[in-house]
């Protein structure tokens, strides 16, 4: 499967606890970026990373998230001491380059917080 | 800030007919435009794109035009085919800016 892939696709904490998204970038890709979608609304960029560095965290909340790209190994979305608000479709994707290229998709971590 | 906007959140179009979808942008800066489709429980898949030095892009049965000066896209589909009933993405980014603002999507919705 040479598609970007995510798992798990369904994750359900309590408030509190801590969720961990990973994902794995398209063979060949070296760019990962991960969005958000809220019911009813667009994906909202969260953070671009490239291995072992994170680029640009620009629309990450300051607080409780973070993000990694490991060396080896997938990429991480840490979202710790989850809130309700935190419940919503994740969704990363990866690229060859920054240049005119496009971002390919997985197919999301739905989180739900109880 | 919606940098990036889809006024009209559903569409409904008969099969083999012409289905356009708009966009509208404010962001002056933006110079890659992309249209991306997503089904239900998966992620969105990448269509087509168009860079500001164009005005027309075409691939197959689908079309994306470019008016800078009204800062405005649209994505034509022809025919329409029920296949293409989901929800359409355009989505916006600045030369080597990896911030790509997406629109609230239009859910297309082909009628045999």
């Amino acid at each position: 499967n040479a598609g970007v892939m995510q798992n798990p696709r369904h994750l359900v904490r309590r408030r509190g606890q801590e969720a961990r998204l990973r994902c794995s970038p398209m063979k060949g890709h070296s760019h990962v970026y991960w969005y958000r979608q809220l019911p009813e609304e667009g994906l909202k960029f969260m953070v671009y990373l490239q291995k072992e560095n994170i680029i640009d965290e620009s629309g990450m909340p300051k607080e409780r998230f973070s993000a990694e790209f490991p060396k080896e190994g997938p990429s991480i979305l840490r979202i710790q001491q989850v809130v309700r608000g935190d419940s919503a479709a994740y969704f990363c994707a990866s690229s060859t380059d920054r240049g005119n290229q496009p971002q390919h998709f997985g197919d999301g971590t739905r989180l739900s917080i109880l | 800030d919606q940098q990036v906007k889809q006024n009209s959140p559903s569409l409904s179009v008969q099969e083999g007919r012409i289905s356009i979808l708009n966009c509208d942008y404010t962001n002056s800066m933006f110079d890659y435009f992309l249209w991306y489709k997503k089904y239900p429980a998966e992620g969105p898949t990448f269509l087509i794109s168009i860079s500001s030095i164009k005005d027309k892009n075409e691939d197959g049965r689908f079309t994306v035009f470019l008016n800078k000066s009204a800062k405005h896209l649209s994505l034509h589909i022809v025919p329409s085919q029920p296949g293409d009933s989901a929800v359409y993405f355009c989505a916006a980014r600045e030369y080597n800016n990896n911030d790509m603002r997406f629109g609230a999507g239009t859910r297309l919705t082909v009628k045999p």
